[in-house]
């Protein structure tokens, strides 16, 4: 089945503690980024790669890093959690070539306290 | 700056009763738009696509929307509502710039009143 997979879907955590959320596809897509979603703001991206080792800040990068070392793997790191990425997180993935239609996966909701 | 708005955070319909949920976009030419759905606790499911192919799009679940460049607008409808309905949608558009970023609008959440 063709999904992407974030893990972990729940996170509780504290100001200034490293964290890693996992993204993984199974479609071979080119393009992978992530969101963050906030109410009344839409979905708005935080960084975004277009192929392995290529990535690029999108319109939210403050606090986040992400790497992309295997086509399927797209991880976003949050080095020093502040209260403010407090958010509901997604990864999505899509091919270069069709209609750019974008696959999301299930979400992560990260609280920081 | 390319954006997509949605008119109305908040709609309320009767069961049974036409959906419209209004979204406009901003772009010099014309773009990919998508209308996704989000169910409580759960990622976003695409419901339908417009690529240029024809104007009136049809999507899952009953939707579809129609494609109006004169107006920019990009509204989704349904002839009639059900209960499963009830949940956020959202309007987006590819950046022209980026062609792998989706620009989303505000979200709008229909609730169904039996």
């Amino acid at each position: 089945e063709a999904q992407v997979t974030q893990n972990p879907r729940y996170l509780i955590t504290v100001t200034g503690k490293k964290l890693t959320v996992t993204c993984s596809q199974n479609m071979n897509h080119e393009y992978m980024s992530w969101y963050r979603q906030d109410p009344g703001l839409g979905l708005r991206q935080i960084y975004y790669s277009m192929n392995v080792e290529v990535t690029d800040k999108g319109d939210v990068p403050e606090g986040y890093k992400v790497s992309r070392k295997e086509k399927r793997n797209f991880p976003l790191i949050l080095e020093s959690p502040s209260p403010n990425q407090t958010s509901l997180y997604f990864c999505a993935s899509s091919s270069w070539t069709g209609t750019y239609e974008q696959y999301f996966g299930p979400g992560t909701r990260l609280t920081v306290t | 700056a390319q954006s997509v708005t949605q008119l109305g955070s908040h709609v309320s319909v009767s069961e049974g009763a036409l959906v419209l949920l209004r979204c406009n976009y901003s772009s010099s030419v014309p773009p990919y738009l998508f209308w996704y759905v989000q169910y409580p606790n759960q990622g976003l499911q695409l419901l339908l696509k417009y690529t240029s192919a024809a104007t009136l799009v049809k999507g899952i679940n009953g939707f579809e929307a129609e494609f109006k460049k004169s107006e920019t607008s990009f509204h989704l409808t349904k002839p009639s509502a059900h209960m499963s309905d009830a949940a956020e949608y959202f309007c987006a558009v590819t950046s022209l710039s980026n062609t792998g970023k989706l620009i989303f609008g505000q979200g709008t959440t229909l609730q169904v009143k039996p």
